[in-house]
């Protein structure tokens, strides 16, 4: 079954370090997604990608947290400097993108796991 | 604001027995509503979505109703089985137009006792 990878699976840092993660979608997905989840939260959209074009980042803190896809396949999500609150798990999910298709299922990675001391 | 709520944190339930996990929005607009469960250390995954225009959908073991004048939907889970202990997310999107991500419920851990 396709799945969606993502890496580092944990990554332990210091404040004010930058940080980075990887995402490759499912292989013709489109439409790749960025989310946080903070412990006893749902996960909160940072960034939506259509193909390598930016559809919205308007929740993405553009101070310290940068994201691309150049060449509309994998992704990278980076934060410079990580703060205390930056801890969180950071999901890659991807769907097809297909207008008017019914539900948007996303698949979700498994996730990085982010501890900033 | 948070469009979609899921209101109890944790549900505990015999196994055998119907699980019934609740989720309210506050926007009329959502065209469709989806449940993903979640282990620890894993990603989402999707249970069962429903279109604003049913009522029901049904598959195996699992069953979301939607009352939209309520703004309320439920997943029934039955017969429960201790492998369906997990975090269940409830959440909504528009019609897809290229721009509508999912919006997210804060869960509800459901623990299933063998």
């Amino acid at each position: 079954e396709a799945e969606v990878a993502q890496s580092p699976r944990y990554k332990i840092t210091e404040k004010s370090q930058a940080v980075a993660f990887w995402c490759d979608p499912i292989s013709g997905h489109a439409t790749l997604y960025w989310y946080r989840q903070i412990l006893g939260q749902g996960p909160e959209l940072l960034v939506q990608f259509q193909d390598e074009s930016v559809v919205d980042d308007s929740q993405l803190p553009k101070d310290r947290f940068s994201a691309e896809r150049l060449k509309g396949v994998d992704s990278t999500l980076k934060i410079q400097p990580a703060e205390l609150g930056d801890s969180a798990m950071y999901l890659c999910a991807s769907s097809l993108g297909l207008a008017n298709s019914g539900a948007n299922v996303l698949t979700f990675g498994a996730g990085s796991r982010l501890t900033v001391l | 604001d948070q469009q979609v709520k899921q209101n109890s944190p944790s549900l505990s339930v015999q196994e055998g027995r119907i699980s019934i996990l609740n989720c309210d929005y506050t926007n009329s607009m959502f065209d469709y509503f989806l449940w993903y469960k979640k282990y620890p250390a894993e990603g989402p995954t999707f249970l069962i979505s429903i279109s604003s225009i049913k009522d029901k959908n049904e598959d195996g073991r699992f069953t979301v109703f939607l009352n939209k004048s309520a703004k309320h939907l439920s997943l029934h889970i039955v017969p429960s089985q201790p492998g369906d202990s997990a975090v269940y997310f409830c959440a909504a999107s528009f019609r897809f137009s290229g721009n509508t991500p999912l919006v997210f419920g804060k869960g509800t851990r459901l623990s299933v006792i063998a």
